[in-house]
């Protein structure tokens, strides 16, 4: 079972910053918070990654609070072509019997809207 | 650069017959992975190759399922005696190495149909 919580569903507006919301709560330490988006008809698109603290890469910034238990994804300046399914997904950091395979829940799927 | 590349693209066959899937992954990644995506779910994990080594395959729904990455490049998911609930698309992801703070690059799936 996926070990995240997303809203089904959001909307943004074009040219507006899109904050998606995900719930980990049982997250362990040695566990990354991943996001994915995946559009219509093609593969999941890795976005971005964390441990602790915020990251920020040419697609988005990653907001992880201090507790870990939750965390939210900003695309800074959303266009029609982020319109997608957003994938949450917390990831074991090493080894000892796993396999660093990825857990997908529902996910939020992003409508942006002119 | 190239991403992950998988074929065919599209793949209609009738029950019982056996199917072969491609994925040639990102030059020079380490690990492979197979998902398989239900319409309207999220991908599930069927297996995991590190090189030529399958080291977990606790995914794979039944023992008609068989993947393999003789070379530890290119990999083949086998599917013998397709039923219709096999139907799906399956996707191949490949990460540089086996560190997990690597991502894991997935191509854009084969959709299998079984009729």
């Amino acid at each position: 079972d996926a070990k995240t919580t997303q809203p089904p569903s959001m909307d943004c507006a074009e040219g507006r910053a899109a904050n998606l919301p995900c719930n980990h709560s049982t997250i362990s330490g040695n566990e990354y918070v991943y996001w994915y988006r995946q559009i219509h008809s093609q593969g999941p698109q890795y976005i971005i990654h964390g441990l602790k603290n915020n990251e920020t890469n040419e697609m988005a910034s990653l907001i992880i609070t201090e507790d870990r238990k939750s965390s939210t994804l900003i695309l800074p300046h959303a266009t029609l072509r982020d319109t997608a399914v957003y994938y949450c997904i917390v990831r074991f950091t090493h080894g000892s019997g796993n396999t660093g395979k990825l857990i997908f829940g529902q996910g939020t799927t992003l409508q942006v809207k002119p | 650069g190239a991403g992950v590349s998988q074929s065919p693209r599209y793949k209609v066959a009738k029950r019982g017959q056996d199917v072969a899937l491609r994925c040639d992954p990102i030059s020079g990644h380490v690990s492979l992975f197979w998902y398989q995506q239900a319409l309207g779910q999220g991908p599930e994990f069927l297996t995991y190759f590190q090189n030529e080594a399958q080291l977990d395959k606790s995914g794979l729904p039944s023992d008609r399922f068989f993947a393999e990455r003789p070379e530890g490049s290119v990999s083949t998911l086998k599917i013998q005696r397709t039923q219709q609930e096999d139907s799906a698309v399956y996707l191949c992801a490949s990460s540089r190495s086996g560190q997990f703070n690597q991502p894991q690059h997935f191509g854009d799936g084969t959709r299998l149909s079984i009729l």
